[in-house]
């Protein structure tokens, strides 16, 4: 039972590239979540989202960021533009019951912005 | 919005010495969970507390939730190596419109030394 698959588990852009994030839930989970870590600091909620929906995107900078998971295929974190301020780990969890019995995370995507 | 706080923000110790980490929530909390993040690694999940004044444990680990259901704290007995890393604890709110979404404390960057 594979856990949540995040690729690609490292990625370097220069300024102004697009940056594209996969994260495929574990199987049997409709919740996905992305969190962004800078290093020694905690874990900011960015967006959660259930299949086709986005339920809460309060964590989302308004520009250049966006979130999908479509009915079919993985959940993607899209950035346009990147800054070196995006360089961080970001991580995306996924759980069954809308995080009651706790998130499975993957082991993240460390963004690099040259 | 909610907020989660948590301290210390670093904690260094011996071998064998115990090790506190403190939660407090700005919200009523549905339940809480805590996670342990190696050096490099993801946020793994460790436990939930549910129950107002509720004590969990696991082995060398005891959890508590606080009796007003906003504060919560974790102790490890006697530390040791592998207890390294950072420990997160993270709340669900209770009620409110995005159920479902966690929100992190700052997490604890526990180091023992040898």
């Amino acid at each position: 039972n594979a856990g949540v698959m995040q690729n690609p588990r490292h990625l370097v852009r220069r300024r102004g590239q697009e940056a594209r994030l996969r994260c495929s839930p574990m199987k049997g989970h409709s919740h996905v979540y992305w969190y962004r870590q800078l290093p020694e600091e905690g874990l900011k909620f960015m967006v959660y989202l259930q299949k086709e929906n986005i339920i809460d995107e309060s964590g989302m900078p308004k520009e250049r960021f966006s979130a999908e998971f479509p009915k079919e295929g993985p959940s993607i974190l899209r950035i346009q533009q990147v800054v070196r301020g995006d360089s961080a780990a970001y991580f995306c969890a996924s759980s069954q019951d809308g995080g009651v019995y706790g998130y499975t995370f993957g082991s993240g995507t460390r963004l690099t912005v040259v | 919005g909610q907020q989660v706080m948590q301290i210390p923000q670093y904690q260094h110790v011996q071998e064998g010495e115990d090790f506190t980490t403190y939660c407090n929530s700005s919200t009523t909390l549905s339940n809480i969970q805590w996670y342990k993040q190696r050096p490099g690694g993801h946020p793994v999940f460790l436990i939930q507390l549910v129950k107002s004044g509720e004590v969990k444990k696991q082995k060398r680990l005891t959890f508590q939730f606080g009796e007003a259901k906003k504060n919560s704290s974790l102790h490890i007995t006697a530390t040791q190596t592998t207890d390294v890393g950072t420990y997160f604890c993270a709340g669900l709110r209770a009620g409110g419109t995005s159920y479902g979404k966690l929100t992190f404390g700052q997490g604890t960057i526990l180091t023992v030394h040898p």
